[in-house]
């Protein structure tokens, strides 16, 4: 089974400018969550979509925003970059998301860069 | 607020020894903790489950612990190899029915031969 897939890889973008992140989960996954990580504050929790609605969503501004597509793949969008929006990206996808208790398979991630 | 605290120094230890790794967290009460490893570059790869109402959970060299009491688990990998040294990152989850995770910042671990 092929493992979670995030593209691009790496992403360089200047001040004002917004991003799309992509993300496949694995096949028969419905729930798709985003985490941004940083240096100093770590993995940080963006929000989670299951079966094309936003279950949650964490504690960040509004220019993250995000979407699932019928065939679970989902993409994050950020508007009007900030050099401090440089961080690794990171996808995670997990079976059905109804039990608290499922792993989560995370993709490689989106180094994205802020100039 | 929610607070998870994971040892920011690095771990350094000599092959064969057995590696433990703390996460201690504040004001949460969760249903379940989550161990993963991630290495540089690469997203985070889920190892261990513990729940709430469970003390102890082992899989191969690895065992984990859960002290709801303490608010603590350890993380022990027992007769560690260079190929274990990696970042360790704990995650708390609640009984939501929600996927979300709340992590640690993680401890990395450097196993010398």
């Amino acid at each position: 089974k092929a493992g979670v897939t995030q593209t691009p890889r790496y992403l360089i973008k200047t001040r004002g400018q917004q991003v799309t992140l992509s993300c496949s989960p694995i096949s028969g996954h419905r729930s798709v969550s985003w985490y941004q990580q940083t240096p100093g504050q770590g993995l940080q929790f963006l929000f989670e979509y299951f079966s094309e609605t936003q279950r949650n969503k964490g504690n960040f501004p509004g220019r993250f925003s995000g979407r699932q597509f019928s065939n679970s793949r989902s993409e994050m969008n950020v508007s009007t970059l900030e050099l401090g929006d440089s961080a690794l990206y990171l996808c995670a996808s997990s079976l059905d998301g109804t039990s608290s208790y499922n792993e989560q398979f995370f993709g490689p991630g989106t180094r994205l860069t802020v100039l | 607020s929610q607070k998870i605290e994971q040892n920011s120094e690095a771990l350094n230890i000599q092959e064969g020894k057995t590696a433990t790794l703390t996460c201690n967290y504040t004001n949460y009460s969760p249903a379940y903790l989550q161990w993963y490893r991630q290495d540089p570059g690469r997203g985070p790869v889920f190892l261990l489950l513990i729940r709430e109402n469970e003390k102890e959970k082992r899989k191969e060299r690895l065992k984990v612990t859960f002290d709801t009491t303490l608010k603590q688990s350890l993380f022990h990998i027992t007769a560690s190899q260079p190929a274990d040294s990696a970042t360790y990152l704990c995650a708390l989850g609640d009984n939501s029915g929600y996927s979300t995770l709340t992590f640690g910042k993680g401890t990395m671990l450097l196993v010398s031969p």
